[in-house]
C-alpha cells in the first residue's frame, strides 16, 4: 500500500530564505508525482508534475526533483516571499487502474516579512 | 477553458436537508472525481466516474449519491447527512488514457459544506 510522508510538517522561515520541503512515498511504482499548493480553505493549485521519467521540473522560484529509486521528492522554493505562506501537498499516482492520488499530509509554510 | 468550476462555494445545511453540489468541465475531460478533506488533512478519493459511469467507489455512505449527467458535469447529491460530513469537497477531471495513473488531474476550487 503506497503512503506518503511529508517533513516537516510546518516552517516558518524569513522572507529571502530559500527552502526545501521534502516528500517521501513506499512503493517506487508511480507513474508521476505531484506538487500542490493550497491556501486556506480553499482548492487545489498544481505547481509543478513530475512524470516517473523525469528527474526535475522548473517553474519560476520553485523547482521540483524525483527520486524514484529512493521514494524521495523535494520541492525548492527559492528567495521566499511572504505570498508564499499556504499549505504544500505532494501527491503520488501508483501503478493500478485508478485516478487515485495519495496525498502526504502537507507541509505549512509561512514566510515572514 | 482549463478550468474544473464548482458551486456552490459555501454550503450550510441541515441533517435532513437534501442539498447537492455541481461541478462543471469544458476540457474534453473524460474522468471525473469527487474528493473529500476534512480540516488539517490531505483529501481521500471518495468517487471516479469515467464516460459517465461510475468506475470507482471507495466506500463512501449511501448518503452521499454521485450523478455524471453528461461528460461536463459531475453532481454530488447529499442527503441525511451528520456534522462529521462538514468538510471541503473537491472536483477533479482528467483525460481517461490508459493506463490511468498516467492521468493528470485539474482540482476546482472546491465547496465548502457544513452540516448543523
Amino acid at each position: 500500500k503506497q503512503e506518503v510522508t511529508q517533513i516537516p510538517a510546518a516552517l516558518s522561515v524569513p522572507e529571502g530564505e530559500n527552502l526545501v520541503l521534502n516528500c517521501s512515498f513506499t512503493d517506487s511504482a508511480i507513474y508521476n508525482l505531484q506538487w500542490f499548493r493550497q491556501d486556506p480553505g480553499k482548492g487545489l493549485t498544481s505547481l509543478l508534475l513530475i512524470q516517473s521519467s523525469q528527474r526535475e521540473q522548473t517553474s519560476g522560484r520553485l523547482n521540483a526533483s524525483l527520486d524514484k529509486s529512493s521514494g524521495r521528492s523535494t520541492l525548492y522554493i527559492a528567495a521566499s516571499q511572504p505570498g508564499d505562506s499556504a499549505t504544500y501537498l505532494c501527491a503520488v499516482s501508483s501503478s493500478g487502474n485508478t485516478g487515485k492520488l495519495i496525498f502526504g499530509q502537507g507541509t505549512t509554510l509561512q514566510v515572514k516579512p | 477553458d482549463t478550468e474544473v468550476t464548482q458551486t456552490p462555494k459555501h454550503l450550510v445545511m441541515g441533517m435532513t436537508n437534501k442539498k447537492s453540489l455541481k461541478c462543471e468541465q469544458h476540457m474534453g475531460h473524460r474522468a471525473m472525481y469527487w474528493y473529500k478533506q476534512k480540516a488539517k488533512k490531505p483529501p481521500e478519493l471518495m468517487f471516479v466516474y469515467s464516460y459517465e459511469k461510475l468506475s470507482i467507489n471507495e466506500s463512501v455512505p449511501s448518503r452521499f449519491s454521485p450523478e455524471c449527467p453528461n461528460s461536463s458535469l459531475l453532481n454530488l447529491h447529499l442527503h441525511a447527512l451528520q456534522p462529521e460530513d462538514s468538510a471541503l469537497y473537491l472536483c477533479a477531471s482528467s483525460q481517461d488514457r490508459q493506463p490511468w495513473g498516467a492521468n493528470v488531474l485539474t482540482f476546482g476550487a472546491g465547496s465548502r459544506l457544513t452540516v448543523l
